[in-house]
């Protein structure tokens, strides 16, 4: 099975700030990677799909990059609703999916 | 518009049998695959399961099978989720969550709180 990995696992950082999250595979995964929001009491959102692609509604301070094992999330100006823990999501293998082990973050 | 409605919370003893539901509108039930997730307390999402209303085609994780069984009734576009004996380490948020054919995880049920205590 492949085995996903995060960090940092928790992070805090002020208003305005440029947040990096990273995600790692086992295996190569080429661009089969999702990125998701999820608030306290919520459902998870998507907010990147294929790695890099953001998803329809999602603001644009958020992006993506990578490919095979090495994926990032970043927000480029960090707001206080993007307080939430981030969690990135393969699907090298549909249709089952696995998620990494997720990244809190907060505002200072 | 696409909408998952998950039945509401239970509080179950060890040993008990649980069948919870996903009621699905806004779309054709039997072209996407629906799975269920579980998150608990503190803890990242599992994928479970996953189940396919076209042919019934049910695929486990490792880790659940043989605890849970997930069907559906394409009649009234419901899928399910059961338990026959509860343990007290099934506490947590069960997610359905239905898989587009791109791997995206766009709709989710709003997730069901299942509590198992003696």
């Amino acid at each position: 099975d492949i085995q996903m990995t995060q960090s940092p696992s928790s992070l805090s950082a002020s208003t305005g700030d440029r947040v990096t999250i990273t995600c790692q595979a086992s295996e190569d995964l080429l661009d089969y990677l999702n990125w998701y929001q999820q608030k306290p009491g919520k459902a998870p959102k998507l907010l990147i799909y294929d790695a890099s692609n953001l998803e329809a509604g999602v603001p644009s301070r958020f992006s993506g990059s990578g490919s095979g094992t090495d994926f990032t999330l970043t927000i480029s100006a960090l707001q206080p609703e993007d307080v939430a823990t981030y969690y990135c999501q393969q699907y090298d293998n549909l249709p089952r999916f696995t998620f990494g082990p997720g990244t809190k973050v907060d505002i200072k | 518009e696409v909408q998952l409605v998950q039945s509401g919370a239970e509080v179950k003893k060890p040993g008990e049998s649980l069948k919870i539901s996903c009621k699905t509108s806004g779309y054709t039930f039997r072209s996407y695959w629906i799975a269920w997730v579980r998150q608990m307390p503190g803890k990242g999402p599992e994928w479970m399961g996953i189940f396919y209303p076209t042919d019934s085609d049910t695929r486990y994780s490792p880790s659940f099978q043989g605890q849970i069984t997930i069907s559906a009734d394409n009649s009234i576009d419901t899928a399910y989720l059961q338990w026959s004996s509860l343990r007290a380490s099934d506490t947590a948020i069960y997610y359905c969550v239905r898989l587009n054919a791109t791997g995206r995880l766009s709709n989710w049920g709003q997730g069901t709180l299942v509590t198992v205590s003696s």
